[in-house]
């Protein structure tokens, strides 16, 4: 069945570069996004990517995807303490009209 | 533009009784919303995919008759759990996708916290 896999935890330092990543099994996946979560709020869309493409830049946001190893990562530039969240990596799955979310990774920044 | 609100925000309800969360589109109307169910520290797992006037679709594991879902407008589904269980606890989130949008656009509401004592 459909999978999407991601690390648990990341920390890093205000002002670093953070990159989360995430990986997917279902082929046929068309739109891949990522989403940020604050404690105790909803989902709120970053970025997302079409299958067909291999990077989308918005502002600090960078989103690399490797599409021959299902591999899809989110790069923040001048991370900052605002950043910390938890960042969910979400395939839509056309087969199934649905959006398969991985668990999560959580984001520290250390000021 | 693109708000989903929910309601309530959260509630603290007690075992065996029955809870109604409701899933609005503010600002547009949605052919599709889903109902997601997230455990703490765990991802959202997709419960039911609701479509306007006709019955909802249920994932696998997830019992129809206990988490009833409604979806009378093409601004509001509404999330009934049923006879609530301590183990009902959990944050519930929706999400709504524009008439006219393919389901890939999904707008999220901000959840609902669930307590069942």
């Amino acid at each position: 069945g459909e999978d999407v896999e991601q690390s648990l935890f990341l920390s890093v330092r205000e002002g670093d570069s953070s990159v989360i990543n995430c990986t997917y099994t279902d082929s046929s996946s068309t739109y891949l996004y990522w989403y940020k979560q604050e404690p105790g709020a909803g989902l709120q869309l970053l970025t997302y990517i079409f299958s067909n493409m291999d990077m989308k830049q918005d502002q600090r946001l960078t989103v690399l995807l490797n599409k021959k190893d299902k591999h899809l990562s989110l790069r923040i530039a001048d991370t900052q303490t605002g950043d910390s969240a938890i960042y969910f990596c979400a395939e839509f799955n056309t087969g199934g009209f649905k959006t398969i979310f991985g668990a999560g990774t959580r984001l520290f920044v250390k000021a | 533009g693109a708000v989903v609100s929910q309601h309530p925000s959260w509630v603290i309800c007690k075992s065996g009784t029955s809870v109604k969360i409701e899933c609005r589109s503010l600002d547009f109307q949605a052919t599709t919303m889903f109902w997601y169910r997230q455990f703490p520290k765990q991802s959202l797992m997709l419960m039911a995919t609701s479509n306007e006037g006709s019955k909802a679709t249920y994932e696998q594991g997830v019992e129809k008759d206990k988490f009833l879902i409604n979806h009378a407008s093409l601004t509001l589904s509404t999330l009934t759990v049923t006879s609530a269980h301590p183990e009902d606890s959990s944050f519930y989130i929706c999400s709504a996708t524009p008439v006219g949008q393919p389901s890939y656009e999904q707008y999220f509401g901000p959840g609902t916290r669930l307590t069942v004592t």
